[in-house]
C-alpha cells in the first residue's frame, strides 16, 4: 500500500472544526483513501473513505484534493469524545483483501 | 453495523503461563481474521492473518510457535500466547472481514495483556 504522511499531533478546542491533513503523493489511481480512528484503549473504528469525490457521513467529511495527492478529514464540531489517534490509510482496490496497514497517525487532543 | 468482540478485555498472568484470547464476529461470518499487537504509544502492527479452516499466515518476526492462532469457525478465532513473558505485555487487537461486506475490516475492542 502507498505511504501516507500525517502530523504527529494536533490540538483543537471543543465545538470548533478540526481539519486533519494527510499527504499521499504516491497514490495510485486505484487507491481508496480510508480514515480510521482509535479512541484510548479501544480498537480502531472506521470513519470514512473515498476515491475522488468529497464524502460526507454522520461522523465526518472527507475532502480530497483534485490531484488526489492529499486529503483532509474534517470534524465539523469537535467534542471531547473525538480525542483519538486518526489514521489515514490507502487501500488498493485490487489488494483490499489484505490487512489494513497502520502508520503512526495523528493524535488529536480536544481542549474543553 | 458489524460487531466484533474480544474476550477477555484484560488479563494479568504470571511469566511462563499461557493465555488464550478469543475474537468473535457477532453478527456476520468472518472468513478472515487479523491479529494485531500494539505497544504503548505505538501504532498497530499486524501479527498474523487467519482464514477459516486453514493455517494462519504470520508476519515476519512473529513466532508461530509462541503465538498460536486457531480459526476453527466462521465466527471465532483464538490467539494463544504460550509461555508468556513480560515483553509480551501489550494490547492485542483482532479484526474480522466478512463475506458480505466487501473488504471492510471490523475491529474488536482489544485485550490488554500484562505479564508479571
Amino acid at each position: 500500500d502507498a505511504k501516507t504522511t500525517q502530523p504527529n499531533s494536533m490540538e483543537s478546542n471543543e465545538e470548533e472544526p478540526v481539519h486533519l491533513p494527510c499527504n499521499h503523493s504516491t497514490i495510485s489511481g486505484t487507491d481508496y483513501i480510508h480514515w480510521y480512528r482509535q479512541l484510548p484503549s479501544q480498537g480502531p473504528e472506521y470513519v470514512i473513505h473515498g476515491l475522488t469525490s468529497n464524502v460526507n457521513n454522520r461522523m465526518a467529511s472527507l475532502a480530497i484534493a483534485e490531484d488526489r495527492k492529499s486529503s483532509t478529514l474534517i470534524l465539523h464540531r469537535a467534542t471531547l469524545r473525538d480525542a483519538a489517534v486518526y489514521y489515514c490509510i490507502l487501500r488498493d482496490i485490487d489488494t483490499g483483501r489484505r490487512a489494513l496497514t497502520f502508520g503512526s497517525g495523528t493524535r488529536l487532543q480536544v481542549q474543553p | 453495523g458489524a460487531v466484533v468482540s474480544q474476550h477477555p478485555s484484560r488479563v494479568i498472568c504470571k511469566s511462563g503461563t499461557s493465555v488464550k484470547i478469543e475474537c468473535r464476529s457477532l453478527d456476520f461470518q468472518a472468513t478472515t481474521m487479523f491479529w494485531y499487537r500494539q505497544f504503548p504509544k505505538q501504532s498497530l502492527m499486524l501479527m498474523a492473518t487467519s482464514n477459516e479452516g486453514s493455517k494462519a499466515t504470520y508476519e515476519q518476526g512473529v513466532e508461530k510457535d509462541k503465538f498460536l492462532i486457531n480459526h476453527a469457525s466462521l465466527t471465532l478465532s483464538t490467539l494463544t500466547v504460550t509461555s508468556a513473558h513480560p515483553e509480551d505485555s501489550s494490547f492485542y487487537i483482532c479484526s474480522a472481514r466478512g463475506t458480505s461486506r466487501s473488504n471492510e475490516q471490523f475491529f474488536g475492542p482489544g485485550t490488554r495483556l500484562t505479564v508479571l
